[in-house]
């Protein structure tokens, strides 16, 4: 019940395209959802979050958009740029328990 | 990386010999984190701090230790290494007052021959 999937794994995507990563999770008391990103010999940054009040929350190219019914969530990000090539991870956690469980990784790569 | 410094950056050890890996903040935050990063398993979690000398397991906390003796530094140690703990290890930080947001280090990946 504490999994978070992820797919798929690995996405290539023209400039200008649309990206779009999917998240699944079974555990309903999860009610933060955050997106992190990671480029090569990096540690993963915050990238974008939301909470199951709302169902889409956009910050410049990236959308989150939010299922709760169907307990699944995905990271859009329009106008794919080769600064976007990195690995994304999604996440799942209850507010309060400072603890995150993380989804298996997509490495995205934009081709120009 | 918010800071946090890993010690050290890369090792090349040999099985059946212990390692320590260093994690430093100067962020003054509460909760710290050691994570395991592994092609197609994502971020899994070894173990956490929630405070000073306060400490519990992650999902894959088998092999490993972990030690938080001041606010700053949290050690993870594999007493006896084997190949299967090659992998890259993150230390993240967390506070309260800043919500669920986890502040990862630059990582360190680790050999085991």
């Amino acid at each position: 019940q504490q999994q978070v999937k992820q797919s798929p794994q690995s996405l290539i995507v023209q400039k200008g395209g649309i990206s779009i990563i999917n998240c699944a999770y079974e555990n309903t008391a999860f009610d933060y959802f955050p997106w992190y990103q990671q480029f090569p010999g990096k540690g993963p940054a915050l990238l974008i979050a939301i909470r199951p009040d709302v169902s889409e929350k956009k910050e410049g190219r990236f959308t989150i958009s939010f299922n709760k019914s169907a307990k699944q969530f995905s990271l859009h990000i329009m106008d794919s740029q080769p600064g976007d090539s990195a690995t994304y991870f999604c996440a799942a956690s209850i507010q309060g328990a400072q603890k995150l469980v993380f989804g298996q990784g997509t490495r995205l790569t934009i081709n120009p | 990386d918010a800071g946090i410094t890993q010690s050290p950056r890369h090792k090349v050890t040999e099985t059946g010999t212990p390692v320590t890996l260093r994690c430093h903040q100067t962020e003054n935050h509460r909760y710290m984190y050691w994570y395991r990063q592994d092609p197609g398993h994502g971020l899994r979690l070894i173990h956490y701090s929630y405070g000073v000398k306060d400490t519990d397991k992650g999902e894959v906390s088998d092999g490993y230790s972990v030690s938080r003796s001041k606010t700053e530094d949290f050690l993870l140690t594999l007493e006896s290494a084997t190949s299967s703990q090659t992998s890259v290890y993150f230390c993240a930080i967390s506070d309260r007052g800043q919500g669920e947001t986890q502040y990862f280090g630059p990582g360190t990946r680790l050999l085991v021959l």
